[in-house]
This record gives C-alpha cells, sequence and structure tokens, in this order.
C-alpha cells in the first residue's frame, strides 16, 4: 500500500519564522491534498496537488509537488499563532488499482505533523 | 449549508456493548467515507460508499459495519466494542464526479472504550 511519511513529527517556531513540513510518498502521487486540523476538531481543507512542478499558495501558505510526483512540501511564511495545528497531508490511492479504473477518492494520511507557533 | 454533520461528538463505551456513529451532509455528495484516526498515526479508512445502497471496505473494517440508505446519511455501527475501537472517527464526502476531488470532513467523535 502506499506509505506517506511527514517530517518534522513536530516543530516548534517562534512568531514570524518561516517553516517547511515535507510529505514523501513510497510511490507515484496521484492527487495529493494538504489538510489543517485544531486540536478536537475536523480536518480543513487547504489546497491540492496533481501535477508534478505545480504550486499553489494560500494566504502565506504554499504547498508544491516536485516534478517526479513523490515529494510535496508545505511552507508557512511568516508564521502566525493562528497557524499553529496538525497539518496532514493525503494521497490519491489511484496508481494502487490494478487494471486501472478509479479509485474513489480513497486517501491515504501521512502520520501528521503537529506545529506549535510561539507569540 | 451545515456541511458534514456528526454526532455524538463524545462518547464512553464499556467492551461488549454496540453503538451506531451518525454522519450525515447536505451537500448532495455521492461519496461517503469513514476514518479513524490515533494518536500519531494518520487517518486509516474503514468504509466508504459511492452512493445509496453501495458500500465497500476500507483498510481497516473489521469490527465495524456501516449502511448507506439515503444520500445524506453513512451510519457506522461497532457491535462488540473493544478497547482498540478507541479513537477519533472521522466522516467526509465528496462530489465524486472527478477522479480526484475535494473531501469535506465532520468535526469528529471521540470514543473511549473501557
Amino acid at each position: 500500500s502506499q506509505e506517506l511519511e511527514q517530517s518534522p513529527q513536530s516543530l516548534i517556531v517562534q512568531e514570524g519564522k518561516n517553516l517547511t513540513i515535507n510529505c514523501t510518498s513510497s510511490k507515484t502521487l496521484y492527487g495529493l491534498y494538504w489538510y489543517k486540523q485544531k486540536y478536537g476538531e475536523g480536518l480543513i481543507f487547504l489546497m491540492m496537488l496533481q501535477k508534478g512542478g505545480e504550486e499553489k499558495s494560500h494566504e502565506k501558505i504554499t504547498a508544491k509537488l516536485d516534478e517526479k510526483k513523490q515529494q510535496s512540501s508545505l511552507h508557512i511564511t511568516a508564521s502566525q499563532p493562528s497557524h499553529a495545528g496538525i497539518y496532514l497531508c493525503g494521497a490519491d490511492r489511484h496508481s494502487q488499482i490494478a487494471g486501472g479504473g478509479t479509485s474513489y477518492g480513497k486517501l491515504t494520511f501521512g502520520q501528521g505533523t503537529i506545529l506549535t507557533v510561539h507569540p | 449549508n451545515a456541511g458534514v454533520t456528526q454526532t455524538p461528538k463524545f462518547r464512553i463505551l464499556k467492551i461488549g456493548q454496540s453503538m451506531t456513529l451518525q454522519c450525515a451532509q447536505d451537500m448532495n455528495h455521492n461519496y461517503m467515507y469513514w476514518y479513524r484516526q490515533d494518536p500519531g498515526m494518520g487517518l486509516k479508512l474503514i468504509y466508504y460508499s459511492v452512493g445509496a445502497g453501495i458500500t465497500d471496505k476500507g483498510e481497516v473494517p473489521n469490527g465495524y459495519n456501516v449502511s448507506r440508505s439515503t444520500t445524506e446519511d453513512f451510519p457506522l455501527r461497532l457491535e462488540l466494542a473493544a478497547p482498540s475501537q478507541t479513537s477519533v472517527y472521522f466522516c467526509a464526502s465528496s462530489y465524486g464526479r472527478t477522479p480526484q476531488e475535494t473531501q469535506y470532513f465532520g468535526p469528529g467523535t471521540r470514543l473511549l472504550v473501557l
């Protein structure tokens, strides 16, 4: 099955600092999703990447899928306490379906990165 | 729209008891999913459904059952609760019209089995 490894597992930064979270896959990624989760709450969709080299930004968060489509990075510029939470990457399992077909959107998730931002 | 709603928010069960976790969405989504989240382990797919009357197993289906009698509702049933089922359960949904689509998640149900 597709494995997703996130690094680091946890990150503590001072407000205003930049940071990067990585998501590495053991297989080619077909649809890479970034979600944010606050403790005790559900997952909030941030961005989805599909094409190698694709880069998307939303406010101060930028995500990129590398050319070989096996790694994605999430970069936060000038972090704020509101950025604190758990960041999860999820990958579509389309590549796992023998003979083609659809994965029906089933996602495999990384273990998450806990981000703490000190004011 | 309320989006994806889940009830209850928190529940304590004794070993061997049964319960149903409720999930509903008002976005007319075809696809619905149940995940569980264990500490430091990310989310794992339990069951999913691509439409009313159609369900299939995910990665960790043992000990659970689902049904999908309507487009809106996708309840998850635990028949004989075990401590290993202590977890946070998330329901999600998507339109299912294209191969890669955003999944919208509910707020989760925290379950403790003692």
